[in-house]
This record gives C-alpha cells, structure tokens and sequence, in this order.
C-alpha cells in the first residue's frame, strides 16, 4: 500500500541548513508537497514538485526528488528559529476517474535552537 | 484572496451529542478534503467532496458524514460523539487533479 516516511525530529542551530527527508512507496505520485505546521495552527503549503522534476528552489527552500530512490527532500537554508514546527511530506496519487488520493507522512519536528 | 476558513475554531461537547463542523474553500476551489489529526494516529483523510459529490472515503465509521454545497462550501457532522473523536479536524480545499491542497487552522474538538 501507499506510505510515506519521514523521521521523527530534527534539531539545527540557527544559520545552520536544515534537511528534513522523505520516503515513499507509490512511484505513481503526480506531485509531492512539503507543508509547515506551527503550533495551534493549520498545515501551510511551503513548496511542491511535479513528479517528472528533480529539484525546485524557492528562496531559503530546496526540494530534491530521487525517483528511483523514491526519497524527497527539503532543504531550509540559514534554518531561523522562526522555522521550529513540524514539517510534513506528502504525495498525490491518482485513484482512477479523475480521482486523486493525497497521503501524507508522519511529520518530522524541527527544532532551533538559539 | 481569503484562504481556507474553518468555523467554529473551537467546540466542547459531551459524549453522545453530534456536532456539525464548516469549512469554506478558497474562491475557485470545487475540492474540499476533510482530515482527522490527532496526535496518536497522526493525519487522517476522512472524505473528500468535488461539486458536491462524495468522490473518495477514508476509513471511519459512519458516524462521520459530510455534504458539500453548490457554492462548494462543506460541512462534516458526528453523531454519537465518543471520547475518541477528541481531534483537531482539519479541511483543505484545492482545484482538484492531484493539485496542491490548502489547509484551513482547523476546528478542535474536545468530547468530555
């Protein structure tokens, strides 16, 4: 079935880079996203990649994709203390007759630390 | 333009009420997905609506119900609330077609 890994926490001092990675099982993803969640708060959309793309920047935000590895990752640069939340994978998968399925990982905790 | 708004933001019931949750799309947006999210199970998708038809379903009882309007706006109910659906449930709405979702804060419910 369709799962999606990611490791439980992460902790970065501040300036540092942050890589926060990602694995699945379903190669037949049609976009993968990166989404934030801050405390008392909602999932924000931070970036998504097409499928058939193998990397995307987007100012502090780099995603690379490894299809064959099935593994994406998300790269924060000059990681601020202000990015501590908790960062969730997730992939759309076409179920059939225009139908789609979004499954979404465990979420990874990132904390900086001062 | 107004993202995803979820009303109440809050709710206290007991157990064995019902409660109806609303969630307002982004302008343009004819999907809408409803998750459950706790901290044991995580994410959870309970359903999905596209132009006011059910198009896909988790795996949750049939206490969990939901609809969807014309003008794409959705609501979700529970009946017979038990002490486990305490969650924070969360709608997000998109174009449909595998595009990017866009979450609303979510409702929290707490079942005392």
């Amino acid at each position: 079935g369709e799962d999606v890994e990611q490791s439980l926490f992460l902790s970065v001092r501040e300036g540092d880079s942050s890589v926060i990675n990602c694995t699945y099982t379903d190669s037949s993803s049609t976009y993968l996203y990166w989404y934030k969640q801050e405390p008392g708060a909602g999932l924000q959309l931070l970036t998504y990649i097409f499928s058939n793309m193998d990397m995307k920047q987007d100012q502090r935000l780099t995603v690379l994709l490894n299809k064959k590895d099935k593994h994406l990752s998300l790269r924060i640069a000059d990681t601020q203390t202000g990015d501590s939340a908790i960062y969730f994978c997730a992939e759309s998968i076409s179920g059939g007759s225009g139908t789609y399925k979004y499954i979404f990982g465990t979420g990874t905790r990132l904390k900086v630390l001062a | 333009k107004a993202g995803v708004t979820q009303t109440p933001r809050y709710l206290i019931k007991t157990r064995g009420q019902q409660v109806t949750l609303s969630c307002s799309p982004i302008s343009g947006h004819r999907s809408v997905s409803w998750y459950q999210q706790t901290p044991g199970q995580g994410l959870q998708f309970l359903f999905e609506y596209f132009s006011e038809t059910q198009r896909n379903k988790g795996n949750f009882p049939g206490r969990f119900s939901g609809r969807q309007f014309s003008n794409s706006r959705s609501e979700m109910n529970v009946s017979t609330l038990e002490l486990g659906d305490s969650a924070l449930y969360l709608c997000a709405s998109s174009f449909g077609g595998g595009e990017p979702q866009h979450f609303g804060d979510g409702t929290r419910l707490s079942i005392l």
